[in-house]
């Protein structure tokens, strides 16, 4: 079985300040990981994605993750926040389950930028 | 662009009601699936499919089922709604491959009354 916690459910922070958003997963299996953005009243998109190799992968907007697999976690970063910043923020892993593969997300974070 | 339609953005029902979500992807995925989405629970997968016909439980399938006759199409079913099931729902596809995004759509919010 799959689980993804996101340990901090909302993370307040200034304009300009640097931002961590935290996932740990759990799995019996290899994963793939994956933070998706979820801007106000817009659909999910993907900020970035680990398949393997390098352990600090970089995505859109500045964002920046990193995969630590003896600590089971994949942090989200960005050095410097805007105020455009402010949205929700999943975590996820994709693995193989019965019948083929599926993705579980966490119960999401919302970031927002204070000016 | 692949483009994921869920049939209405704004859908209210009665309890005992049977609903239909519908949702088409355009890319020819073989994956696709429905979430529901409710405020500090996150995602949660309520079915997945990955094949024409097939159909798998995702971790909350209570009170829902699904039918994919057709590649493009995966629609998800209230047989009796009930007021607990009032949530945003997204569909979402993907190819084949384990390492790909999911692509969503704009999601459709069901109140039941």
């Amino acid at each position: 079985a799959q689980s993804v916690t996101q340990l901090d459910s909302q993370v307040p922070v200034f304009e300009e300040a640097p931002v961590e958003l935290r996932c740990n997963y759990s799995s019996s299996v290899s994963v793939y990981l994956f933070w998706y953005v979820q801007y106000p009243n817009q659909g999910l998109q993907l900020l970035l994605k680990y398949l393997s190799g390098s352990t600090l992968v970089k995505g859109i907007n500045g964002f920046e993750a990193e995969f630590n697999k003896s600590q089971t976690s994949f942090h989200l970063r960005k050095p410097s926040v805007h105020i455009s910043d402010t949205a929700e923020y999943f975590c996820a892993v994709s693995g193989f389950a019965t019948g083929g593969f599926k993705t579980i997300f966490g119960a999401g974070t919302r970031l927002f930028v204070k000016a | 662009d692949v483009k994921v339609t869920q049939s209405s953005r704004y859908l209210v029902k009665r309890t005992g009601e049977k609903v239909f979500l519908e949702c088409v992807q355009d890319m020819d995925h073989e994956n696709m699936f429905w979430y529901r989405q409710d405020p500090g629970l996150g995602l949660r997968l309520i079915y997945f499919s990955y094949d024409v016909k097939m159909k798998e439980k995702g971790d909350i399938p209570e009170g829902y089922s699904v039918s994919r006759e057709k590649k493009e199409r995966f629609s998800l079913i209230l047989e009796s709604a009930s007021t607990n099931q009032t949530s945003m729902y997204l569909c979402a596809s993907s190819p084949r491959r384990l390492n790909e995004k999911l692509f969503f759509g704009s999601g459709t919010q069901l109140s039941v009354l």
